[in-house]
């Protein structure tokens, strides 16, 4: 399969409180990308993390990256209504150049005002 | 922000026919192009890769007869989807990268297809 994975599938917090959603991917990468999807749109670039960094942060975004384990976490703090959406990561493996990216399955948030 | 606009936004058609996508990057030249496909509250799936002025590189299982792509320029990718059947109904998204980045890809709209 493509896909990497990622948990939770979905997540309903209320507003204020902190998200976190987790990634997995399966290669060596160069990268991995966090993006977010408002229902029935396009994808927007939220944070790259190189292969060779382990945290960075946005705003209010902090993503980490453990290539040891395969695995990166995007953390959403003080959230908002506004934040209502999918969330997916996709990993760029060193095996496909630059060109690739293989996006997880995808985390469904709900922030409750 | 690099802009990428997808057109139409929103299509259906009669089973049988073809229908052709366009995919222009607005303010940038994108030496590659990509197409994805996603199922309802699912992910992304790469189709192809779409390199100006060369075959797209299809991703294994996708028909290339089926989904025909054309990068004729800089700023264009066309995806047509041939003798669309109702399995084919789906969202399609193209995505364009900046050569020489760090693979950053910045996406269109999609677009979604139905058919009847």
């Amino acid at each position: 399969s493509q896909q990497g994975e990622e948990d939770p599938q979905a997540l309903s917090i209320q507003e204020g409180e902190n998200a976190t959603m987790n990634c997995s991917y399966k290669t060596s990468i160069n990268n991995l990308q966090w993006y977010r999807q408002n229902s029935g749109r396009g994808l927007v670039h939220l944070i790259l993390i190189r292969s060779n960094e382990r945290e960075k942060h946005s705003g209010r975004l902090r993503v980490t990256l453990d290539t040891s384990k395969k695995s990166s976490s995007l953390l959403i703090t003080a959230s908002r209504a506004a934040d209502t959406a999918s969330y997916f990561c996709a990993s760029s493996p060193i095996s496909g150049g630059y060109n690739k990216l293989i996006f997880g399955a995808g985390t469904r948030l709900a922030v409750h005002p | 922000g690099a802009v990428v606009s997808q057109h139409p936004s929103r299509v259906i058609c009669k089973s049988g026919t073809s229908v052709k996508i366009e995919c222009r990057s607005l303010d940038f030249q994108a030496t590659t192009m990509f197409w994805y496909r996603q199922f309802p509250k699912q992910s992304l799936m790469l189709m192809a890769t779409s390199n100006e002025g060369s075959k797209a590189t299809y991703e294994q299982g996708v028909e290339k007869d089926k989904f025909l792509i054309n990068h004729a320029s800089l700023t264009l990718s066309t995806l047509t989807v041939t003798s669309a059947h109702p399995e084919d109904s789906s969202f399609y998204i193209c995505s364009a990268r900046v050569g020489g980045s760090y693979n950053e890809q910045f996406f269109g709209p999609g677009t979604r297809l139905t058919v009847l």
